[in-house]
Parts: C-alpha cells; structure tokens; sequence
C-alpha cells in the first residue's frame, strides 16, 4: 500500500527561524510530489511541485528537496514569519493521476 | 490557474437527510476530484468526475452513498447521501491545471459538514 506520513503533526518555532518539515512515502516510484499549505477556509495552496527526475524546487523563502532512494522529501522555510502558520501537506502521485495525501504538519510560528 | 467555488461554505445537518454540494470552476477542465478529509486525517480521494460519463469511484466509497453529477466542463456535485456523524469531514473540490508551466491541482475552498 502507497503511503506518505508527515512527522511531526505539530510544530510550533518563534518567529524568525529556519525550519523544516519531513515527509515520508513508502514507494519511491512516484511522478512527483508536491507541498500543500491548508488554511481554514480557505481550502488548499500548492506551494512546490517537484518531478521525479528533480532534487529539489525553490521559491522565495521555501526551498523542498526530494530523495526517492530514500523515500522522503523536506520543506525548509527560511526566516519564519507568523503569517506563515498553517498546515502543510505532503502530497504524492505515485503515476496514476491520484495524489496521495500525508496527514499534515501544523505550524504555529510564535510572533 | 484555476479559481474554484464551492457552496454552502459549511452546514450542521441531521442523521438520515442528505446534502448536496457544488463546485464551481472559472475555466473548462476535463476531470474533477472530490476529496474528504476528516477531522484529524489526511484528504482522501472519493472519486474523480468526468464530463459526460459516469464517475470513478475509489475503494471504499459508492456511488448509492456519494453520486456525482458533472452536467459540463465547469461545475460538478456531489451529494452525501442518507448521513450519519462518520460523514462529517471536510469535502474539497479540486481540478488539474498548470502553473509556471508545470501540472499542478487546485483545490476549492472546502464545505464543512458537521452531522448531528
């Protein structure tokens, strides 16, 4: 079974510093991956997408990396800020068109 | 890109009754996804919505519980039939698109449903 776990399921840091936030799938033959920012209300926000022949994606202060061999991909932000609080999603396609969803991190930056 | 709508934004229902939720798309989109997400889980797949032909629905979800309509390229429904308190969750609407150049989804705002 295809499956992605995010840990930990709540993080809370002060606001200014680096982070990162793991994901985890179980076959590391995906189509790519993808991070997702959930705010309530406010449904879902993809944030970085990156393809299976890629290592990593970049934009602004988010960078996320992948490692296929291993099974994991990371989402590091860079100089947090409060409006950066929200749940993040890891999402995989395992080449079916389906994304399959990890369970999400809570962040909480601490102004 | 793709902006996505979706009413009511949340409803408390009964045991027994049924709701049906819309999801308005801005642009013409081949396929639609239907997502729930439960309180404290992840989003699952309930089904994808295709013009013109009847849904697929993935294991674990049927469509006597959870039928679709998809009447054109830019709007679908999905109704949650005869609820019970397990089907309260969130219910996302989403579609593929591109971004940048790269296949990227977009999701609606989600319907909260809460089940007494």
């Amino acid at each position: 079974k295809q499956e992605v776990t995010q840990i930990p399921a709540a993080l809370s840091v002060p606001e200014g510093e680096n982070l990162v936030l793991n994901c985890s799938f179980t076959d590391s033959a995906i189509y790519n991956l993808q991070w997702f920012r959930q705010d309530p209300g406010k449904g879902l926000t993809s944030l970085l997408l990156i393809q299976s022949s890629q290592r990593e994606q970049t934009s602004g202060r988010l960078n996320a990396s992948l490692d296929k061999s291993s099974g994991r991909s990371t989402l590091y932000i860079a100089a947090s800020q409060p409006g950066d609080s929200a749940t993040y999603l890891c999402a995989v396609s395992f080449g079916n068109e389906k994304l399959t969803f990890g369970t999400g991190t809570r962040l909480t930056i601490i102004p | 890109s793709a902006v996505i709508s979706q009413k009511p934004s949340r409803d408390i229902c009964q045991r027994g009754t049924s709701l049906t939720i819309q999801c308005q798309v801005d642009s013409q989109v081949t396929m639609m996804f239907w997502y729930r997400q439960q309180p404290g889980q992840s989003l699952t797949l309930i089904a994808t919505a295709n013009q013109g032909s009847e849904a697929t629905y993935e294991s674990g979800f049927v469509i006597d519980k959870f039928p679709i309509s998809r009447p054109n390229l830019t709007f679908s429904t999905l109704t949650v039939s005869n609820m019970s308190p397990e089907d309260s969750s969130i219910y996302l609407c989403s579609v593929e698109g591109t971004s940048g150049g790269k296949e990227t989804q977009y999701f609606g705002p989600g319907t909260r449903l809460l089940v007494l």
